[in-house]
């Protein structure tokens, strides 16, 4: 069966520090997110990916986030400057096509950052 | 605004009786609702999912959800509990806006079947 996968399992980086998470989403799929979750709070969509570009973001995607599909299979979050409260969970998932399919999450990252 | 509430951080079962996790909604228009599951150090897997139609929904693993509208909630139900049912059991809404497909997400129910 097809799955999301994502590298590494766990990065740790010191604050200010540039890190890249990476993803591998299902070949076939059209729409590419990421969410995060922070230690005992719930899962929160920063930002959504469709067509090579952002479709959608929330408030805590701001300037720091990046993302980027550098070609046919690798998905990719950039945090440029990273500070302690972006220690966290980070999930990718991705999608088929159209608002009733299911998305399919990986396994995720975990950041810690010191 | 859209919302989810899982009221029980915890629930505990016995192997072999029925199980419930709540889950209430607040959402704009008509909901696209679903239940994940987080397995330890494994990513969140899809267990079903609620568009239209039937109320009752089945999905993977024994597992049903019924949609009541009246009550906005979407309870997550399985008849007979197994140890392997523990777990972590997020419910998520997606609304039901054009160019709105991302996930906002309750903060969890830890189930726990006690043999």
């Amino acid at each position: 069966e097809p799955e999301v996968t994502q590298t590494p399992s766990h990065q740790v980086t010191q604050m200010g520090q540039e890190v890249i998470l990476r993803c591998v989403p299902i070949s076939n799929h059209l729409y590419f997110y990421w969410y995060r979750q922070i230690l005992g709070q719930k899962v929160e969509f920063l930002v959504s990916f469709y067509n090579n570009e952002i479709s959608e973001k929330s408030e805590i995607f701001d300037d720091q986030f990046s993302v980027e599909r550098p070609d046919g299979s690798n998905f990719t979050l950039k945090i440029r400057s990273t500070k302690l409260e972006d220690s966290a969970m980070y999930f990718c998932a991705s999608m088929t096509t159209g608002i009733v399919s299911e998305q399919f999450f990986g396994p995720g990252t975990r950041l810690t950052v010191l | 605004a859209q919302s989810v509430a899982q009221p029980e951080d915890q629930v505990n079962v016995a192997e072999g009786n029925p199980l419930t996790v709540k889950c209430t909604y607040s959402v704009s228009g008509n909901p696209y609702l679903f239940w994940y599951v987080q397995y330890p150090n494994r990513g969140l897997q899809f267990l079903l999912k609620y568009i239209t139609g039937d109320n009752l929904v089945k999905g993977s693993y024994g597992f049903e959800a019924e949609f009541n509208k009246s009550q906005t909630s979407f309870h997550l139900k399985k008849p007979s509990a197994l140890v392997s049912d523990s777990a972590l059991y997020f419910c998520a809404v997606r609304p039901d806006q054009t160019g709105a497909n991302n996930l906002f997400f309750g903060t969890g129910t830890r189930l726990t079947v006690i043999p």
